[in-house]
């Protein structure tokens, strides 16, 4: 039982440069988050999903897209990376959107 | 705009004494409060909870109160070990997924 997980664990880009960070959950958790950490402003949402086939934005959404491939996996694509978006990004999931998330160990992403 | 607070950005206490950390909010429909537990390179870990039906919840060593009219939560360890030094973040949440969270308190706890 892994939890969640996340890859890639590092990643450097170039700006302008794309990527997807991979994100996936095996509790049968039906809700997935995307979240940012930055020194000083704690984890901001970017994206949520509330169960498969649904996504909504949360605080911090600009230059990001997610995919809810499935009940277990949700991504998120920079489509153009931008130094603003270096940061560590953490995925969670929950049982049901308003119940406690657990976390992912994160990817930590330097946009050059 | 930070809608969670913790102002005290580090706590230094020595083992086996009480370890305290504050956190205020603005938001008035915020409803469920979390802690989390951080170490380096890991994600945050679920700590405690406390819905705003209730003044404080405790498991083991940590208790978490909350004082609605103050719009203030706090944590307290005790007694605190060696191995509770982390960085603490609370979080908050009303009636949607738009769960926020404070910027995080560095505890260090002294041998």
């Amino acid at each position: 039982n892994a939890g969640v997980t996340q890859t890639p664990k590092f990643q450097v880009l170039k700006t302008g440069q794309s990527m997807t960070l991979q994100c996936a959950q095996d509790m049968n958790h039906n809700s997935m988050y995307w979240y940012r950490q930055d020194p000083g402003m704690g984890l901001r949402l970017i994206y949520y999903s509330a169960s498969e086939g649904t996504t909504d934005k949360g605080e911090v959404p600009n230059g990001y897209n997610v995919s809810r491939l499935n009940k277990r996996e949700f991504s998120l694509r920079l489509e153009s990376a931008a130094p603003s978006q270096t940061s560590v990004y953490f995925c969670a999931s929950s049982f049901v959107d308003r119940e406690v998330p657990y976390f992912g160990p994160g990817t930590r992403l330097t946009v050059l | 705009d930070q809608q969670v607070k913790q102002n005290s950005p580090s706590l230094s206490v020595q083992e086996g004494r009480i370890s305290i950390l504050n956190c205020d909010y603005t938001n008035s429909m915020f409803d469920y409060f979390l802690w989390y537990k951080k170490y380096p390179a890991e994600g945050p870990t679920f700590l405690i909870s406390i819905s705003s039906i209730k003044d404080k919840n405790e498991d083991g060593r940590f208790t978490v109160f909350l004082n609605k009219s103050a719009k203030h939560l706090s944590l307290h360890i005790v007694p605190s070990q060696p191995g509770d030094s982390a960085v603490y973040f609370c979080a908050a949440s009303g009636n949607n997924n738009d769960m926020r969270f404070g910027a995080g308190t560095r505890l260090t706890v002294k041998p």
